[in-house]
């Protein structure tokens, strides 16, 4: 079956700095989208992408997805304390439905 | 509703007991997922419903879960004879299409198992 995985499981990063998570899929998948949890929270939609090669950007937060459509990573400059919580992505494999989520990164930031 | 809305919010039953956990998914979502988080983990993918489809049961840890979704908008997963490692928060999620649409979360039943 279809495995999402994520890197790195964890990432401590110093307030200021950039930090990249990335996402990789055992299948081509028909779009990737993101997800943040916030401690104690449920996973919020962030963004869909849709397009081999494609890059959005939200703020501080960029997005691309993988030529191939396999995979996927979000990058995040100057992180904040608003920034902690843990990323998911997820996404449905191009000969089914059903939304697979990776394990998720966890973001912690030092002030 | 305005949301995915599950219910309750909370459940401490004893061990062996059954318990039910309800969710009703935004109206006119035509999936509907339910996923189990354990404290510090990831999402674990139990059963995923789309339309009149046959759910896809392939995630549900043993035939003591279960669920169903009635008329195609609310669903309710059942554990039977809970056990200790049933205890983790239980999340439901629906979204509008097969494909290409984002999933809204409910809130989460946190389920205690004492």
């Amino acid at each position: 079956g279809q495995q999402v995985m994520q890197i790195p499981q964890y990432q401590h990063v110093q307030e200021g700095e950039d930090f990249t998570t990335y996402c990789n899929s055992s299948t081509t998948l028909s779009n990737i989208q993101w997800y943040k949890q916030r401690p104690g929270g449920h996973p919020v939609f962030l963004i869909q992408l849709v397009k081999s090669g494609e890059v959005k950007k939200q703020k501080r937060l960029t997005f691309q997805f993988g030529e191939a459509k396999k995979n996927s990573s979000l990058h995040i400059t100057a992180t904040q304390t608003t920034d902690v919580g843990t990323y998911f992505c997820a996404g449905p494999p191009g000969n089914d439905y059903k939304l697979s989520f990776g394990a998720g990164t966890t973001v912690t930031v030092r002030a | 509703g305005a949301g995915v809305s599950q219910s309750p919010s909370n459940k401490v039953t004893e061990k062996g007991k059954d318990v039910e956990l309800r969710c009703d998914p935004i109206s006119g979502h035509t999936a509907l997922y339910w996923y189990r988080q354990s404290l510090g983990q990831g999402l674990e993918f139990l059963i995923y419903f789309q339309g009149n489809s046959a759910p896809d049961k392939s995630g549900l840890p043993s035939d003591r879960f279960s669920a169903e979704r009635t008329g195609g908008s609310v669903s309710t997963l059942t554990i039977q004879r809970t056990q200790q490692e049933d205890s983790a928060v239980y999340l439901c999620a629906s979204s509008l299409h097969r494909r290409n649409t984002e999933a809204f979360f409910g809130q989460g039943t946190r389920l205690t198992v004492v």
